[in-house]
């Protein structure tokens, strides 16, 4: 079965440290995607990055990085010198036979000021 | 263009009233979802559609739950019999052709039954 986790429920750090959103999930598929997505306190889901299975790149867009290794079923996400806008609820998703997303928990980041 | 955009944004009705959900996803998106995501918990799926077509309506919970789509664009989630478990954000997401793509998320509508 298809399966997300995020053992990470909430973390809070400082402005400007570093932090690292866990992801591991679990498929039977060989061909599968996973994705990132961020929840602000205004609700709406936004798309952060979609990663292949094919391609284990680690991807770096400005301050957000994604460390995907499939030896250990995780795709975990890093933002670097974390800013209070940051602060919102993070989920990983993995592509279910191309029928719809399986979500994990999501983790709530604090950053504080 | 436009996002996904769902109506209402808030909707608060009574234990075993009949309620409508809309949603109007990214003009040319062919494939449409809907989730339902209840407090401190991630998305679940519900129902997904390519065109006008339920391609898979296994997350529906029971047969209170309806949705259609009928013209291949706007798509309506209907509660029948409203329960107060059905409390919760209902969201709606669409892709361009529904393979592994990404989906991009409306609002959502959040439902409280009293």
């Amino acid at each position: 079965a298809q399966k997300v986790t995020q053992a990470q429920t909430e973390i809070s750090v400082v402005e400007k440290e570093d932090v690292t959103l866990d992801c591991v999930y679990e498929t039977r598929d060989t061909t599968y995607y996973l994705f990132w997505y961020k929840q602000p306190p205004s609700g709406e889901l936004v798309f952060l990055i979609r990663r292949n299975s094919f391609d284990e790149q680690n991807e770096i867009s400005g301050r957000y990085s994604w460390n995907f290794q499939k030896s250990t079923s995780s795709f975990n996400f890093t933002i670097t010198a974390s800013q209070v806008v940051d602060s919102a609820v993070y989920f990983c998703a993995l592509d279910n036979y191309g029928q719809n997303f399986v979500f994990g928990p999501g983790t709530r980041l604090s950053v504080l000021p | 263009g436009a996002g996904v955009s769902q109506t209402p944004s808030n909707k608060v009705t009574e234990k075993g009233k009949y309620v409508e959900l809309r949603c109007d996803p990214i003009s040319g998106h062919t494939a449409l979802y809907w989730y339902r995501q209840s407090l401190g918990q991630g998305p679940e799926f519900l129902i997904y559609f390519q065109g006008t077509g339920a391609a898979d309506d296994s997350g529906l919970p029971n047969d209170r739950f309806f949705a259609v789509r009928p013209e291949g664009s706007v798509s309506t989630l209907k509660i029948q019999r409203t329960e107060r478990g059905d409390s919760a954000v209902y969201l709606c997401a669409s892709s361009l052709s529904g393979n592994q793509e990404t989906q991009y998320f409306g609002p959502g509508t959040r439902l409280l039954v009293l």
